[in-house]
């Protein structure tokens, strides 16, 4: 596609259920990165792909949250049994090369809110 | 950890100012740093990006400066319009992650 999509553009769950947030990358592009981001603030990261593998998870906040890219394409976020807290834009990205000089393309997010 | 600070957090100004953003990080072995824009409810659009051995780049009416040793960035937008309100944000690239700023919530009034 031309950019990076993301589906669903807005998710409205309740308190402990299991939600899929997924990301479509810019064709070609190799390196794929997860950000969610809370109002007011500044994205915060939370994993990184190159490929199929997760090169970077750190961000990560607890076990509850999972993502995959099996074909090293599309990737989706997972999170289980979901908090107030995790109410955020989840926003994807991709990189034709990505890690050290790759510019970054965003997708316009996925607004999760966690009632 | 690499901490991004953005001076100021937001900004108003009259239509046709010249303004600078800041943005300074706490790590200076960085691979590259790029501006953002931001608009409400939308995702992030790449202005700028500049690679750790460049100084500065130029599209258009915005300029951005990298000073690397001294961990600093700016980004320069001349002649100002009211389209140019937005949040902008810079994310600065080491170890493999992107680690932004709070950003800069800019107001240009016509």
């Amino acid at each position: 596609g031309a950019g990076v999509s993301q589906t669903p553009s807005n998710k409205v769950t309740e308190k402990g259920k299991y939600v899929e947030l997924r990301c479509d990358p810019i064709s070609g592009h190799t390196a794929l990165y997860w950000y969610r981001q809370s109002l007011g603030q500044g994205p915060e990261f939370l994993i990184y792909f190159q490929g199929t593998g997760a090169a970077d998870d750190s961000g990560l906040p607890n076990d509850r949250f999972f993502a995959v890219r099996p074909e090293g394409s599309v990737s989706t976020l997972k999170i289980q049994r979901t908090e107030r807290g995790d109410s955020a834009v989840y926003l994807c990205a991709s990189s034709p090369l990505g890690g050290q000089t790759g510019e970054l393309f965003f997708g316009e997010g996925s607004r999760l809110t966690v009632l | 950890k690499q901490e991004v600070t953005q001076i100021p957090a937001a900004l108003s100004v009259p239509e046709g100012e010249n303004l600078v953003l800041n943005c300074s990080f706490t790590d200076s072995a960085i691979y590259n740093l790029q501006w953002f824009r931001q608009d409400p409810g939308k995702g992030l659009t790449s202005l700028l990006l500049i690679q750790s051995s460049q100084r500065e780049q130029t599209s258009g009416r915005l300029n951005a400066s990298l000073d690397k040793s001294s961990g600093r960035s700016t980004l320069y937008i001349a002649a100002s319009q009211p389209g140019d309100s937005a949040t902008y944000l810079c994310a600065v690239n080491g170890n493999n992650d992107m680690r932004f700023g709070a950003g800069t919530r800019l107001t240009v009034k016509p």
